[in-house]
């Protein structure tokens, strides 16, 4: 009940081409659910972060769509570059009472020029 | 703002050593996570803080591992007696719980821990 569900494991793009990583979740608790880019040796940064109560949101390159009666979410970058090639995860937060975040194990993407 | 600093980035240590590390949060966040990742996962939440108390601990911190926030600024992560399976990413992550409910949490470079 508190596993976050991502897939797929590895995804290769093309150059301009769109990436989509997804997500589901068991646990209708959750309450706020961030995607993290990560580089090798670098921590996970956050990308950007939807709460259930919104079907969509965009910043930039980056959407989230969110099915809160699927309870999936998925990323998306449009115009897919080089430099996103990191591996990216979902979380979800179990309650805002304490901000722990579950993590998804995470997709390598890999855009090639 | 410096963002979250972890010290020391690598440790290489000896199976049955002890071991300490340290994370500096951004100077005005109340909560500090830890957070332990290993090669090709997620990071798993270990603990947080909430200023100086130590308010949830994982089922996966064993009595081998302990955390402490002295005056509710930096914190240090101690490993007792080091096991193999300690090798791990060890990621600190701090946030502020203001009026706004969503607030991020960022996270430090982490400490590498290698076991010999």
């Amino acid at each position: 009940q508190q596993q976050v569900k991502q897939s797929p494991q590895s995804l290769i793009v093309q150059k301009g081409g769109i990436s989509i990583i997804n997500c589901a979740y068991e646990n209708t608790a959750f309450d706020y659910f961030p995607w993290y880019q990560q580089f090798p040796g670098k921590g996970p940064a956050l990308l950007i972060a939807i709460r259930p109560d919104v079907s969509e949101k965009k910043e930039g390159r980056f959407t989230i769509s969110f099915n809160k009666s699927a309870k999936q979410f998925s990323l998306h970058i449009m115009d897919s570059q080089p430099g996103d090639s990191a591996t990216y995860f979902c979380a979800a937060r179990g309650s805002s009472n304490t901000g722990k975040l579950i993590f998804g194990q995470g997709t390598t993407l890999q855009v090639k020029p | 703002d410096t963002g979250v600093s972890q010290n020391p980035r690598h440790k290489i240590t000896k199976r049955g050593q002890n071991v300490t590390f340290r994370c500096d949060p951004i100077s005005e966040h109340n909560r500090l996570y830890w957070y332990r990742q290993t090669l090709g996962q997620g990071p798993e939440f270990l603990t947080y803080f909430q200023n100086e108390a130590q308010l949830e601990k994982s089922r996966l911190l064993s009595d081998r591992f302990s955390a402490e926030r002295p005056k509710g600024s930096f914190s240090t992560l101690e490993i007792q007696r080091t096991e193999q399976g300690d090798s791990a990413m060890y990621l600190c992550a701090s946030s502020w719980t203001g009026t706004g409910r969503d607030q991020p949490q960022h996270f430090g470079d982490g400490t590498r821990l290698s076991i010999l």
